[in-house]
């Protein structure tokens, strides 16, 4: 079964550009989470989406990040525009279910660099 | 003060030493706690789920204090392979999975 998968892997961008990231997650799994780690920092949580609705999107730093999840399958994460301090690794995971037990699998992350 | 703190290290330890790692979390309604492991340049991936009863995988032990606020991971007989940054995990529950990350403990495990 394929895991979170996540495009593109690695991305440089100059600032003022738009970069867009997507997430598949795992089939049939309704969570969907975008974290964030930026250098030297903590990961931290940016939104989560149950099925197609935004369950909490407090972590989005700003409105220059806007995230969606049409459907209920895959997700996009679009920072318009990229300011220098984006730059980082995105985080997509997903998990199944409600239970707060369930596991939460992570992608390879998306690895950006805003110049 | 943080949602869940850890000593970032570098904790640096012959191979077949014993380490332990102990994170603690701020919200005590917090529902579930998990040791994620995070290799260089990698994704975190699960490590392990810490219950109250303690948990034991291999090599690995984890245990959690409630009534403390917080949790632990002990590595025996380190191996070089172990050598990696050591993710806190606490999910606050609350009818919706959100997690919070601790810092990371970076591991170094010496030949």
């Amino acid at each position: 079964e394929a895991g979170v998968t996540q495009f593109p892997s690695h991305s440089v961008i100059e600032k003022g550009q738009t970069v867009t990231l997507r997430c598949d997650p795992i089939s049939g799994h309704d969570n969907l989470y975008w974290y964030r780690r930026v250098m030297g920092k903590e990961i931290k949580f940016l939104l989560h989406f149950v099925k197609e609705s935004k369950q909490d999107e407090s972590g989005m730093p700003n409105n220059r990040f806007l995230a969606e999840r049409t459907g209920g399958t895959y997700s996009t994460l679009k920072v318009q525009p990229a300011e220098l301090e984006d730059s980082g690794v995105y985080f997509c995971a997903s998990s199944q279910g409600l239970i707060s037990g369930n596991t939460i699998y992570f992608g390879e992350g998306s690895w950006l660099t805003v110049v | 003060r943080k949602e869940v703190e850890q000593d970032p290290g570098p904790f640096n330890v012959p191979e077949g030493a014993t380490v332990a790692f102990n994170c603690t979390y701020s919200n005590s309604a917090s529902q579930s706690f998990f040791w994620y492991r995070q290799d260089c340049r990698k994704e975190p991936k699960l490590l392990m789920s810490v219950y109250s009863s303690g948990n034991e995988d291999g090599r690995f032990t984890a245990q959690l204090n409630r009534a403390s606020q917080y949790i632990s991971l002990l590595i025996r007989d380190s191996k070089l392979s172990d050598s990696a940054t050591y993710l806190c995990v606490v999910n606050r529950g609350g009818g919706y999975q959100k997690v919070t990350f601790g810092t990371g403990t970076k591991l170094q495990v010496i030949p």
